[in-house]
């Protein structure tokens, strides 16, 4: 089963805009992750968010997290055509037995 | 520092078959997770491997199995395919603490045909 529920399922944009998109999940959590996969290929690790954490930067991107509303979202700003990829959410949670659980991911096209 | 890397990159093999995956962490990491992710099912856990231990294991049927070696690296075994089979079998490493990040290879893409 999917802990986490991606929102939305797909979005398309133009290049330098922004892009939104939010995760909700089900359980307690040690800490929640984003993952981009480009093409069907492995995963890349994008940023990390502690349960005790509010937000967090990493260059563009800007990630939050809303333990009482058990929901993260993932903004990238200025989006660049090579942004084009799936971007996953995982949560990492003692009660499912240290292993991630992943959403269905939402697939971002940016346009140039 | 070299990546996770998984061995083939791809596989086509018959029904009833088996079919060996490898993976080889990153130096110093001793945790490796294995994920299956077929088309419309997202990513699915498989199995974690710890210091050459089964530590957790996913929904899956007996005949998806592995094994991690003394060096870490790991294996996973699929007896007896199934055309459902057919998928993006993904590893990871972690250093197999809370609260890292996980490194994944590139998968190795399984066609059961």
């Amino acid at each position: 089963s999917q802990q986490g529920e991606e929102d939305p399922q797909a979005l398309s944009i133009q290049e330098g805009e922004n892009a939104t998109m939010n995760c909700s999940y089900k359980t307690s959590i040690n800490n929640l992750q984003w993952y981009r996969q480009n093409s069907g290929r492995g995963l890349v690790h994008l940023i990390l968010i502690r349960s005790n954490e509010r937000e967090k930067h990493s260059g563009r991107l800007r990630v939050t997290l809303d333990t009482s509303k058990k929901s993260s979202s993932l903004l990238i700003t200025a989006s660049r055509a090579a942004d084009t990829a799936s971007y996953f959410c995982a949560t990492d949670a003692w009660a499912a037995g240290n292993k991630l659980t992943f959403g269905g991911g939402t697939r971002v096209l940016v346009k140039p | 520092e070299a990546g996770v890397t998984q061995s083939p990159t791809h596989l086509i093999k018959t029904r009833g078959q088996q079919a060996t995956l490898r993976c080889s962490p990153i130096s110093g990491h001793t945790s490796v997770y294995w994920y299956q992710q077929a088309l419309g099912l997202g990513l699915q856990f498989l199995l974690w491997y710890d210091e050459g231990e089964e530590r957790n294991r996913g929904n899956f049927p007996p005949r998806f199995s592995g094994r991690q070696f003394p060096n870490y690296s790991s294996e996973l075994n699929v007896n007896a395919l199934e055309l459902e089979d057919s998928a993006l079998y993904l590893c990871a490493s972690t250093l197999g603490q809370q609260g890292w990040g996980y490194t994944f290879g590139s998968g190795t893409r399984l066609t059961v045909v």
